[in-house]
């Protein structure tokens, strides 16, 4: 069975400092993966997506980068913290559809991670 | 205006009544999602659908594509049941899931 892992759970970080997401997805090949942002009282936003190894997408500009040096792995960084980068960081997998486009397959979320920016 | 709006966005209920949460979209949609989010964060999807009614258990949704409006119900609701529920739609001009704001439901013993 398929599994998606984050880490850290919880951050606390200040204003100015380095950040470094973790999401590894286990039992499945070449997924697409996603880095979603849900501030407080505010809906899921999309930040990036991936196809592959490599190939990044970004959905907004921002203060945030994404890599992804494995196949099931994705990493969301930032190399200066702001304060309204504050919020909870949920990645994401599903199968590629045809093509190895992001799909219309169902999507299963990582448990988060929650960071707050002082 | 978002393209995704949610009715309500908080929602009490007595265990054992009927619930329904509601979700309208203003995109051409191939898809819609509806999810369950619960109070530490973590995310579940709960149904898929683009066109007709879903049933899983207690849950059923249904979704109207000309009046582009779904519905999640919630039959003999349990204190269990609380959390926040999100209907995000997959279309508009990127293709992507849009996501509403979520009802936040709070089901009461």
């Amino acid at each position: 069975s398929q599994t998606i892992h984050q880490w850290p759970a919880t951050l606390v970080q200040p204003v100015g400092s380095p950040l470094s997401l973790e999401c590894t997805v286990e039992g499945t090949s070449n997924p697409n993966l996603y880095w979603y942002r849900q501030a407080a009282g505010r809906g899921l936003q999309l930040l990036f997506y991936s196809v592959g190894i490599g190939q990044i997408s970004s959905e907004v500009p921002q203060n945030l980068s994404a890599s992804r040096p494995q196949d099931r792995q994705f990493i969301l960084s930032s190399k200066k913290l702001l304060l309204s980068d504050s919020g909870f960081y949920l990645c994401a997998w599903n199968s590629p559809g045809a093509g190895g486009s992001t799909s219309y397959n169902e999507q299963f979320f990582g448990p988060g991670t929650r960071l707050t920016v002082l | 205006k978002n393209e995704v709006e949610q009715s309500p966005q908080n929602l009490t209920a007595q265990e054992g009544e009927f619930i329904t949460i509601n979700c309208s979209y203003s995109v051409g949609i191939s898809a819609l999602h509806w999810l369950q989010q619960h109070p530490g964060g973590g995310i579940v999807s709960l149904f898929m659908l683009s066109s007709g009614k879903k049933k899983h258990g207690r849950l059923i949704a249904t979704i109207n594509i000309q009046e582009k409006h779904s519905s999640l119900h919630i039959t003999a609701s349990h204190p269990r049941d609380s959390a926040v529920y999100i209907c995000a739609a997959r279309g508009g001009a990127t293709n992507k899931l849009i996501f509403g704001t979520g009802t936040l439901l709070a089901v009461q013993p």
